[in-house]
């Protein structure tokens, strides 16, 4: 079955720590995103990608950072410098065209404490 | 830059017919979509609008203006599980590059 998954579903980190999110997709999408919700809020853009090798920052790309070695893969990195990184991390996917849904991973609870 | 609003919250009986709108402003539109999502659950597809008109899908209707920066979801005869945020969504093309922005979502309570 074709589809996104993110992994882990909750992660826990101390504060000061990097820590990588996982985002991989078997649609073969060349399109895939990061974005970001707290609570009661709508979904904030992080990062974006839309071949491999290159990615774009969004709205609040500060204090995180991503790579694209792989159409499949979109690792996203929360890094010290993220100065509120407790969130909810949902990573999707699209065709390029972007007359295209994009399908959305399970997302990836952070705790950071 | 870009702005989308939609309400912040709104309730409906069940089985009665409820509109949520939309507004946006952005340059280079490529698209308004439409995503239900449940609390703690990732966004599910609903609708896709690029030209002016209804699209009719089920339950669900989405409404696209483009001269007008307006979309409206439509959904008929609501039932429990429809209470949900609704996500409004446009997809701006820019320098080559496609980005997805998302309203902040409008958290629809469906009462007996």
């Amino acid at each position: 079955d074709g589809g996104i998954t993110q992994s882990p579903k909750y992660l826990f980190r101390k504060e000061g720590q990097n820590v990588t999110l996982s985002c991989e997709q078997n649609l073969n999408h060349d399109a895939m995103y990061w974005y970001r919700q707290d609570p009661g809020q709508g979904l904030r853009l992080i990062y974006y990608s839309q071949i491999v090798n290159d990615f774009q920052k969004g709205d609040i790309a500060e204090g995180y950072s991503v790579s694209r070695e792989k159409k499949e893969s979109f690792p996203l990195t929360v890094t010290s410098a993220q100065k509120n990184p407790t969130a909810f991390y949902l990573c999707a996917s699209s065709a390029q065209t972007g007359d295209t849904d994009a399908f959305f991973g399970q997302g990836t609870r952070l705790t950071v404490v | 830059g870009q702005n989308i609003d939609q309400p912040t919250e709104m309730t409906a009986t069940e089985g009665a017919i409820v509109q949520i709108n939309c507004t946006y402003q952005t340059s280079g539109f490529n698209g308004l979509f439409w995503y239900q999502q449940h609390a703690g659950e990732a966004p599910t597809f609903l609708s896709y609008n690029v030209l002016d008109g209804l699209e009719e899908k089920g339950r669900f209707s989405s409404f696209l203006s483009r001269s007008k920066g307006y979309s409206y979801l439509l959904l008929k005869e609501l039932q429990m599980k429809d209470s949900a945020s609704y996500l409004c969504a446009v997809a701006r093309l820019g320098g080559g590059y496609n980005k997805l922005i998302f309203g902040a979502g409008t958290r629809l309570a469906v009462h007996p």
